[in-house]
């Protein structure tokens, strides 16, 4: 995972908290992809960016928000964590328009009690 | 809605043997296909790329496309314990921000 670190790796938060997540590169990619992980539903996008403020919908945005104010750095956020959001979260980047596939972050694994 | 279908498994492979890993994808718009390697409580791993019809060979991994087909496969030859994994299939649209859309993998395992 050179070059992309998401923090913290483990959480475990009560229902009804806000919670964020964070996801930092040093490769200056321009495209950073928030995913989550269950079992039987396979990586669901959560949300993008492809720049800086430049941010959108991916098909499980329900209940998150993101925030990109500098190239490096790509926040989610849980306004009021669910135990439904109980999940692991992984961070991707990809340089652009050319085809040559994500590269992930380690995940962080989110314990909604 | 675009989707990529693989069989889930488990796929239960002697050592040794030729494992094949099948994808089908239904958009037609896909340019390019990459699969991933995904070890148990880790992230995936990009190990294969295919852009054009026919095979790609990187040491024991061939990937093969068939856009006319909509199929994309993955063999690995010479199986190891080492390569039990789950592998995703992720068909490319183009754009980055369309990008990926990721299969729900296929889960192999390397019988010793």
């Amino acid at each position: 995972d050179a070059g992309i670190t998401q923090s913290p790796r483990h959480k475990v938060t009560e229902t009804g908290t806000p919670v964020t997540l964070r996801c930092h590169q040093t490769e200056n990619h321009r495209y950073m992809y928030w995913y989550r992980q269950d079992p039987g539903h396979g990586l669901r996008l959560i949300h993008y960016s492809y720049g800086v403020k430049d941010t959108d919908k991916g098909e499980v945005s329900d209940g998150y928000s993101v925030s990109r104010s500098k190239t490096e750095d790509f926040l989610l956020t849980l306004e009021s964590a669910t135990s439904s959001q109980t999940s692991v979260y992984f961070c991707a980047i990809s340089e652009g328009d050319s085809p040559r596939g994500y590269t992930f972050g380690s995940g962080t694994r989110l314990t909604v009690v | 809605q675009k989707e990529v279908e693989q069989n889930s498994g488990p796929l239960s492979v002697p050592e040794g043997a030729i494992a094949s890993l099948n994808c089908t994808y239904s958009d037609r718009g896909s340019q390019s296909f990459f699969w991933y390697r995904q070890y148990s409580g880790k992230s995936p791993e990009l190990i294969m790329s295919i852009y054009s019809n026919g095979d790609k060979e990187d040491g024991r991994f061939t990937a093969q496309l068939n856009k006319a087909s909509q199929y994309v496969s993955l063999l690995i030859r010479d199986s190891q314990p080492s390569d039990s994994a789950t592998y995703l299939c992720a068909p490319y649209s183009g754009g980055g921000a369309d990008g990926l859309t990721f299969g729900k993998g296929t889960h192999l395992i390397i019988q010793p």
